[in-house]
């Protein structure tokens, strides 16, 4: 348990649907971050905030939105997507640099995505 | 070819022996650290290593940074230890190196 939660924890959609996955810290963290993590794949970072600004978007298809309407809670907003999307999810937030922990980096339990 | 490569991709072992897993990188770094993933997905901070060596009960990390290579072991290894162990490290060049560059996961089973 890491303090960061993730919810829905499984989720099947289909691809003319829109749902929102949901990511959660009460830690005092500033960043969050989505990574996407496919079977045999590498984690990769989808998206950065910092204090509720986006300052990472590593190239991600429009059809994934995300939102940060405080630092304490992270949105990804999806729609029409594909079956190649199907992947978990990972959520993650880090301290801020005057905190001992500022280079780690703690995740949320993920959501398994299948996209029908 | 991926800037971080762990090996072996999987290992089975049997309760009480020796685990070494690797990892190789091949860009510039500030720290590295030691993930652990149990099924079900979530992550797991073991080490953040940026020199030397750690440890944590029966899990020690090293880290060779002329090398550039790390290494994770685990002594008397326990079936409860079987998951997936990620090697990820972080860049040291300027506005990134809050990112993290993560390898494909080394999946340890433990037999009883």
């Amino acid at each position: 348990e890491t303090g960061v939660t993730q919810t829905p924890r499984h989720l099947v959609m289909g691809m003319t649907n829109k749902k929102s996955l949901k990511c959660e810290q009460h830690l005092g963290h500033n960043a969050m971050y989505w990574y996407k993590q496919s079977a045999k794949k590498p984690l990769e970072l989808m998206f950065v905030y910092n204090f509720k600004e986006q300052t990472e978007n590593n190239s991600v298809p429009s059809r994934f939105s995300p939102e940060c309407p405080n630092s304490s809670h992270l949105f990804l907003h999806l729609h029409t997507l594909q079956p190649e999307d199907s992947a978990l999810y990972l959520c993650a937030s880090s301290p801020p640099p005057a905190d001992p922990s500022y280079n780690e980096q703690f995740f949320g339990p993920g959501t398994r995505l299948t996209v029908l | 070819k991926n800037e971080v490569e762990q090996s072996p991709q999987n290992l089975t072992a049997q309760e009480g022996e020796f685990i070494t897993i690797n990892c190789s990188y091949s860009v510039g770094i500030s720290a590295l650290h030691w993930l652990q993933q149990h099924p079900g997905g979530g992550i797991v901070s073991l080490f953040m290593l940026s020199s030397g060596k750690k440890k944590h009960g029966r899990l020690i990390a090293t880290i060779n940074i002329q090398e550039k290579h790390s290494s994770l072991h685990i002594t008397a290894s326990h079936p409860r230890d079987s998951a997936v162990y990620i090697c990820a490290v972080r860049g040291n060049s300027g506005g990134s190196n809050y990112k993290l560059t993560f390898g494909k996961g080394t999946l340890l089973t433990v037999n009883p």
